[in-house]
């Protein structure tokens, strides 16, 4: 089974930093690697898929890169829109797996 | 517009059961592979069962592989997800997951999602 590790945990930036998340997969997974945002009460919302392929109306500060073994998701410009948990998931073989998630706060 | 509406989540003692439904609209059921996922209280993401679109494939988590059974009825559009000896630690949010319509149409259920049902919480304490 493939295990996907995101660090950090949780970070604290200011309205406007440039925030980068990492994503490591236990094994290759190709480009099969989605992000997801799930704002406090709410239900996760896809961001990006493909690695790198931004979901139709996700602001464009959101963007994805990376492939086999090491993936990043980076906010270009902290929002406070933004605060929320961050999942990254690979859908290259079963059983699917989860990231342990990203907390982002303001700072 | 897409909707999932989850049902049937509720309060059960260890070793209950409890059977799950989601009921889609605004999509081509019959083309889609479908998914559940859970989160425990405070925890994170936790894929749990996916099937294929007509329901000859179905695919589990270790965790709950022998307990519970997915199935569905695209005459209904619905898929549900059975749930035998439940445990504690089965504790959560359940959410059914509709697939990225182009990654479904290559791989199935190893997808993203991109529309998820507002969940349904199942509880299993004594």
């Amino acid at each position: 089974d493939i295990q996907m590790t995101q660090s950090p945990s949780s970070l604290s930036a200011s309205v406007g930093d440039r925030v980068t998340i990492t994503c490591r997969a236990s094994q290759g997974i190709s480009y099969y690697l989605a992000w997801y945002q799930q704002k406090p009460g709410k239900v996760p919302e896809l961001l990006i898929s493909a690695a790198s392929a931004l979901q139709s109306g996700v602001p464009s500060r959101f963007s994805g890169s990376g492939s086999g073994t090491e993936f990043t998701l980076t906010i270009s410009s902290l929002q406070p829109e933004d605060v929320a948990t961050y999942y990254c998931q690979e859908y290259s073989s079963g059983p699917l797996s989860f990231g342990g998630g990203t907390k982002v706060q303001i700072k | 517009e897409v909707q999932l509406v989850e049902s049937g989540g509720g309060f059960v003692q260890p070793g209950g059961s409890l059977r799950l439904s989601c009921s889609a609209s605004g999509f081509t059921f019959n083309t889609c592979a479908m998914n559940w996922v859970r989160q425990a209280p405070g925890k994170g993401l936790e894929w749990v069962s996916g099937i294929s679109l007509t329901g000859s494939g179905t695919y589990y988590a270790d965790s709950v592989k022998g307990r519970f059974t997915i199935s569905r009825d695209n005459s209904k559009n619905t898929v549900y997800l059975q749930m035998n000896r439940l445990r504690a630690e089965d504790t959560a949010i359940y959410y059914c997951a509709k697939p990225v319509l182009s990654i479904n149409k290559v791989r199935g259920y190893l997808t993203a999602f991109d529309y998820w049902g507002q969940g349904s919480l199942v509880t299993v304490s004594s």
